[in-house]
């Protein structure tokens, strides 16, 4: 697509419930990267994927977090049992190719509340 | 450990007038700097970015500067223009194993006109 697509674009659950949330990069984009902003914070990074597999996991914060990516392309992000800090914008960002002159298009985010 | 500092949560500036929004890093390791921009409700979109072999990049009316002994980078906008009230993000990556992007917190900045 033209751009990197997420969805939902809001989501409220019930703590403790599980939610999955959607990430369709730009076409041919072989680096897909997961980051969550919370209330008044920065853009924290969560995951890392090059392909379909995922090198950098390390800003997963707890094992509630999971997330995939398959055909090079669509990824999903995991949360279970969700908590009230879990609360935040998801951001999933692409690039051509892992490397640090390639800057990253971000999609709209997902808001999730967990009430 | 905030390895990337924006120490001001907010600017208003007056509109044609300049903007000099900042940014701090802790990591020495650091080799690439961007800016991203952010309006309500939408993704960061990349604005600027400069290479620490280089001091100063410029992009019509936006330019960074960067001085590594200081560890410390600002974005320069003139003149600004209302429409460049947004929440400015700062951003640094070194290599290890991947590249990843560490943000700050960003600043948001609102040009009065």
């Amino acid at each position: 697509g033209a751009g990197v697509s997420q969805s939902p674009s809001n989501k409220v659950t019930e703590k403790g419930k599980d939610v999955e949330l959607r990430c369709d990069p730009i076409s041919g984009h072989t680096a897909l990267y997961w980051y969550r902003q919370r209330l008044g914070q920065g853009l924290e990074f969560l995951i890392y994927f090059q392909g379909n597999s995922a090198p950098d996991k390390s800003g997963l914060p707890s094992d509630r977090f999971s997330a995939e990516r398959t055909g090079e392309s669509v990824s999903t992000l995991t949360i279970q049992r969700t908590q009230q800090e879990d609360s935040a914008v998801y951001l999933c960002a692409s690039s051509p190719r892992t490397g640090a002159n390639y800057g990253y298009t971000f999609g709209s985010g997902t808001r999730l509340t967990v009430v | 450990d905030q390895q990337v500092k924006q120490n001001s949560p907010s600017l208003s500036v007056q509109e044609g007038r300049i903007s000099i929004l900042n940014c701090d890093y802790t990591n020495s390791m650091f080799d690439y700097f961007l800016w991203y921009k952010k309006y309500p409700a939408e993704g960061p979109t990349f604005l600027i970015s400069i290479s620490s072999i280089k001091d100063k990049n410029e992009d019509g009316r936006f330019t960074v500067f960067l001085n590594k002994s200081a560890k410390h980078l600002s974005l320069h906008i003139v003149p600004s223009q209302p429409g460049d009230s947004a929440v400015y993000f700062c951003a640094a990556s070194t290599y290890s194993g991947t590249y990843k992007y560490i943000f700050g917190t960003g600043t948001r900045l609102k040009v009065l006109a």
